[in-house]
């Protein structure tokens, strides 16, 4: 069955520091796609990254990055220099199969508080 | 985005009334998923779509209904609303080839009394 652990239930961070969301998954496949979203506190989710389990190559986009460790079943996501508006809650997902993403198995979320 | 568009974006009902949250997407996406979010729980699927012939259940279906009334349109229903059907509902179509994401709607925040 799948599962996915974000451990992080919240962290609070100052401005300017770098931090970084855990999220380690349970699959029997091996294709699968892992996602991260955001939900800022206007309720929306926000769609980030979407990365296959055949592309282990870590992703960055502007302050954020993503390390994917299959050794681990781990795939965290790292904001540096963190900023008031990266505060959300953001969860991590996994969908098995590669057709389109199929059905998301989430996290229970982390809620990053970035305080200046 | 899909332009996804969910109504009502709030509500509230009365135990056991019924209510219909209604879901509708432009961008001619085939598969479209109900989603429900409870505060620590992350979101939980409920119902999903492969097209208008095509329902599934999801993990927590029980007290729900949907109905696909065309592609673009993907309607949950709550026959006997209870209090713990409080929830944060989304909507998500799926993106095709080029993109492979799932986008959500905007949500509709559901209280039950």
């Amino acid at each position: 069955a799948q599962k996915v652990t974000q451990a992080q239930t919240e962290i609070s961070v100052v401005e300017k520091e770098d931090v970084t969301l855990d999220c380690v998954y349970e699959t029997r496949d091996t294709t699968y796609y892992l996602f991260w979203y955001k939900q800022p506190p206007s309720g929306e989710l926000v769609f980030l990254i979407r990365r296959n389990s055949f592309d282990e190559q870590n992703e960055i986009s502007g302050r954020y990055s993503w390390n994917f460790q299959k050794s681990t079943s781990s795939f965290n996501f790292t904001i540096t220099a963190s900023q008031v508006v990266d505060s959300a809650v953001y969860f991590c997902a996994l969908s098995e199969g590669m057709e389109y993403g199929n059905k998301l198995v989430f996290g229970a979320g982390t809620i990053l508080r970035v305080k200046s | 985005d899909a332009d996804v568009t969910q109504t009502p974006r709030n509500r509230i009902t009365k135990t056991g009334k019924r209510i219909m949250l209604e879901c509708s997407q432009t961008k001619g996406h085939d598969r479209m998923y109900w989603y429900r979010q409870d505060p620590g729980l992350g979101l939980q699927l409920i119902y999903y779509s492969f097209d208008v012939k095509d329902i599934n259940k999801g993990e927590i279906s029980d007290g729900y209904s949907v109905s696909r009334q065309a592609q673009a349109k993907f309607s949950l229903s709550l026959e006997s609303a209870i209090p713990n059907q409080t929830a944060l509902y989304f909507c998500a179509p799926e993106g095709r080839v080029s993109s492979y994401e799932q986008y959500f709607g905007p949500g509709t925040r559901l209280t039950v009394t």
